[in-house]
């Protein structure tokens, strides 16, 4: 079946632009995770979606930083006014539903990721 | 900060050889780990996960867990060129983000 798919897959932009970010999961997986890798750095945890809502913000950089997810599906990761420290690649995951209190923990299948440049 | 700490290589084997990638973490309510394979410039590829003490084998690929020593393996029998990659090791506490590590690169050399 189809794996995680995200758009762009590469985007160039200004300092000072927003940007948008797109996810679409695996068709049945109710969670959704962003994260990101800059260079030479380890998958830094953004934000967890369980359906459309986002119980764990907490990795998100800085309030230029916001992400939705609509019916369940599809998420938009927003970053507004851009800086060059916003460079990296945006990676999205997702997986069959975590649960609360179930700390086991679903293993996440990641989409080709989109490499953010900010000039 | 609850880490999660791999030896950034590069490791070095022949064909043939057996790997062995380790990793180490602080978080003792981590309860789950997940290995991934990273070819550079692509996306992480899950290749094991364990959640429990003990082996956990899967072809060529064996994963051990040690929640005691806070301790996890990645064991590649029979190596291949095709392994050549880099290795993410990644807990879970909370049922949900993953913590990882940043990697061990690995060359298997024909």
């Amino acid at each position: 079946g189809a794996g995680v798919s995200q758009s762009p897959s590469n985007k160039v932009t200004e300092k000072g632009k927003d940007v948008e970010l797109r996810c679409d999961p695996i068709s049945g997986h109710t969670a959704l995770y962003w994260y990101r890798q800059s260079l030479g750095q380890g998958l830094e945890f953004l934000i967890y979606f369980q359906g459309n809502s986002a119980p764990d913000k907490s990795g998100l950089p800085s309030d230029r930083f916001s992400a939705e997810r609509t019916g369940g599906s599809v998420s938009t990761l927003t970053i507004q006014r851009t800086q060059q420290e916003d460079s990296a690649v945006y990676l999205c995951a997702s997986s069959l539903f975590s649960g609360q209190g179930v700390y086991l923990g679903q293993p996440q299948h990641f989409g080709d990721g989109t490499r953010l440049s900010i000039l | 900060q609850k880490e999660v700490e791999q030896n950034s290589g590069p490791l070095s084997v022949p064909e043939g050889a057996i790997a062995s990638l380790n990793c180490t973490y602080s978080d003792r309510g981590s309860q789950s780990f997940f290995w991934y394979r990273q070819y550079s410039g692509k996306s992480p590829e899950l290749i094991m996960f364990i959640y429990s003490n003990g082996d956990k084998e899967d072809g060529r690929f064996t994963a051990q867990l040690n929640k005691a020593s806070q301790y996890v393996s990645l064991l590649i029998r029979d190596s291949q060129p095709s392994d050549s990659a880099t290795y993410l090791c990644a807990g879970v506490n909370s049922g949900y983000a993953l913590n990882f590590g940043k990697g061990t690169s690995l060359l298997v050399t024909p």
